[in-house]
């Protein structure tokens, strides 16, 4: 079965950089695009960007530009993600999800994701 | 920029139909997702492509997209539907995905 496992959390000072990591099982890592998502507590989701484990292709939101890293390592099915200068309002759960295409339409959606990862920022 | 405007809240009795809409200039002419999170959890798709639904999502979840709204339809609520509901679309205009702000149901 499809799974997606996430590192564990962590506690960062500002200014500080983190790496989440991504482990993927159950299917082939390099056939799906995987796209990460971030929530703050009591907050809505939040796209941060995507990646091709293929190609290592990524794409990211604007408001993350410069200071988010997406990267994997196929010899182990791992995606990571890389956010540099925290800063307290960085404080949320991450996520992974790993994204598919529609059967009907040419649209693409997220099908699984990991459990989360807590980041809090604090000095 | 594209946005998503969802109610934040809907409350619904058990047994009967809850009803929860996602807002956004001319939505019906794109592909509109819905996730369930519950407490703690991740995310979950409920329903794809405005009307799919994955594997293993009962019946009782549904959509529709027309015009200017999206609808998420969850009849015969049950107390294990008590969740915020997210509704998410790929735009090409800015950041490719976007959530709507999410609508928590709250079953009476």
């Amino acid at each position: 079965q499809v799974q997606l496992v996430q590192s564990g959390a962590e506690v960062k000072k500002p200014g500080a950089s983190v790496k989440v990591s991504c482990k993927a099982s159950g299917y082939t890592f390099t056939s799906y695009d995987i796209n990460w998502v971030r929530q703050a507590t009591g907050q809505g989701l939040e796209w941060m960007g995507w990646m091709n484990p293929n190609s290592g292709n990524t794409g990211y939101a604007q408001k993350f530009q410069g200071r988010v890293t997406m990267t994997r390592n196929t010899s182990i099915s791992t995606a990571y993600m890389e956010l540099s200068r925290l800063r307290a309002e960085d404080t949320a759960v991450y996520y992974c999800a790993r994204e598919v295409d529609c059967s009907r339409t040419s649209c693409s959606t997220f099908d699984f994701w990991g459990q989360g990862t807590l980041v809090t920022v604090s000095s | 920029s594209y946005v998503l405007t969802q109610p934040p809240s809907v409350s619904v009795a058990p047994g009967q139909t809850a009803r929860i809409t996602c807002g956004g200039n001319n939505i019906g002419s794109k592909s509109v997702h819905w996730y369930q999170q519950k407490p703690g959890q991740a995310p979950v798709l409920v329903v794809y492509d405005d009307s799919d639904r994955p594997s293993g999502i009962p019946e009782r979840f549904s959509g529709s997209n027309s015009g200017n709204t999206a609808t998420l339809t969850i009849t015969r609520v049950e107390a294990g539907d008590e969740a915020d509901y997210y509704c998410q679309v790929w735009d090409s205009s800015s950041d490719p995905w976007l959530f709507g702000g999410g609508t928590k149901l709250t079953v009476l």
